[in-house]
C-alpha cells in the first residue's frame, strides 16, 4: 500500500473553531488531493495541489483552505467550522506523470463531525 | 470534464461475472477512462484503466468499444468481498483531477 497516513483519524469539534486535518506521503509523489464523502454525494475534490506551494480548487473549495509548504504533507483548514462540514475526508497523491498520473492513491480517512 | 452515466446499483450471486456499463458520450479524443473501487469504509482503490479495445489485468477486464462513447468493467467470478461500489471515470490527458460520481453500488450476495 502507498504511504499515505491521516491525522487526526477522528475528531468531534464545535461550530465554530478551526480545524486542520494532516495529509502525510512517504511516495514523492507530486500530486496530492483533498475529497469529502458524504451520503448522496459521492467524492467530491475540495483542493488539490500539484507541487510544493502549488494549489488550486475543486468543486467544493469554500469554506477550506490548504497548504503545502513541503512534498510530504498537504493540510486541509476548515478556518470556521459549520455542521454542513461534518463528512468523511480522503486524501490521495498521484505522481501526475502520463497515464500513470491517473491513479490516486487514497488514505485511511478522517472522520469528522461538527456539532 | 466528459459526463459519465452508470447504474446505481447491481446485485449478482457468489461465481457470477458482474458487468458495468458506463456511458460517456461526450468524451474527448485524449480522454482516458478509469475505474476504481470502494469499499465501505475505506477510500477508493484503482482497479483499471484504458484507451481503446479491450484492457485485462488480475482484478477486472475493460472493454472500451471502438466509438469509445461507453466502457464495461467485467469481473469474473465474484465473491462476497467484491461487494463495493464501483466509479467510472474519464480522465482528461494530463489532467489529474478526478470527479468522481455517485458509482454503482454492487451487491453480491451467497
Amino acid at each position: 500500500d502507498a504511504g499515505i497516513t491521516q491525522s487526526p483519524r477522528h475528531k468531534v469539534t464545535e461550530t465554530g473553531t478551526p480545524v486542520t486535518l494532516r495529509c502525510h506521503q512517504t511516495e514523492n509523489h507530486r500530486y496530492m488531493y483533498w475529497y469529502r464523502q458524504d451520503p448522496g454525494h459521492g467524492l467530491r475534490l475540495i483542493h488539490y495541489s500539484y507541487g510544493v506551494k502549488d494549489t488550486d480548487k475543486g468543486e467544493v473549495s469554500d469554506g477550506y483552505s490548504v497548504s503545502r509548504s513541503k512534498t510530504e504533507d498537504f493540510l486541509l483548514t476548515l478556518e470556521s467550522a459549520t455542521s454542513s462540514q461534518t463528512s468523511v475526508y480522503f486524501c490521495a497523491i498521484s505522481d501526475g506523470q502520463g497515464h500513470d498520473g491517473y491513479e490516486q492513491y487514497f488514505g485511511p480517512g478522517t472522520r469528522l463531525t461538527v456539532t | 470534464l466528459a459526463k459519465t452515466t452508470q447504474p446505481i446499483s447491481m446485485d449478482s450471486y457468489e461465481g457470477q461475472e458482474v458487468n458495468i456499463t458506463c456511458s460517456h458520450n461526450n468524451i474527448a479524443t485524449n480522454d482516458y477512462i478509469t475505474w476504481y473501487q470502494q469499499f465501505p469504509s475505506q477510500g477508493p482503490r484503482f482497479i483499471i484503466q484504458g484507451y481503446k479495445t479491450k484492457v485485462t489485468n488480475e482484478v477486472a477486464s475493460l472493454f472500451i468499444p471502438a466509438d469509445r462513447k461507453s466502457s464495461t468493467l467485467s469481473l469474473p467470478r465474484v465473491s462476497l468481498s467484491d461487494t463495493a461500489v464501483y466509479y467510472c471515470l474519464v480522465a482528461p490527458f494530463n489532467d489529474y483531477k478526478l470527479s468522481f460520481g455517485a458509482g454503482t453500488t454492487v451487491t453480491v450476495r451467497a
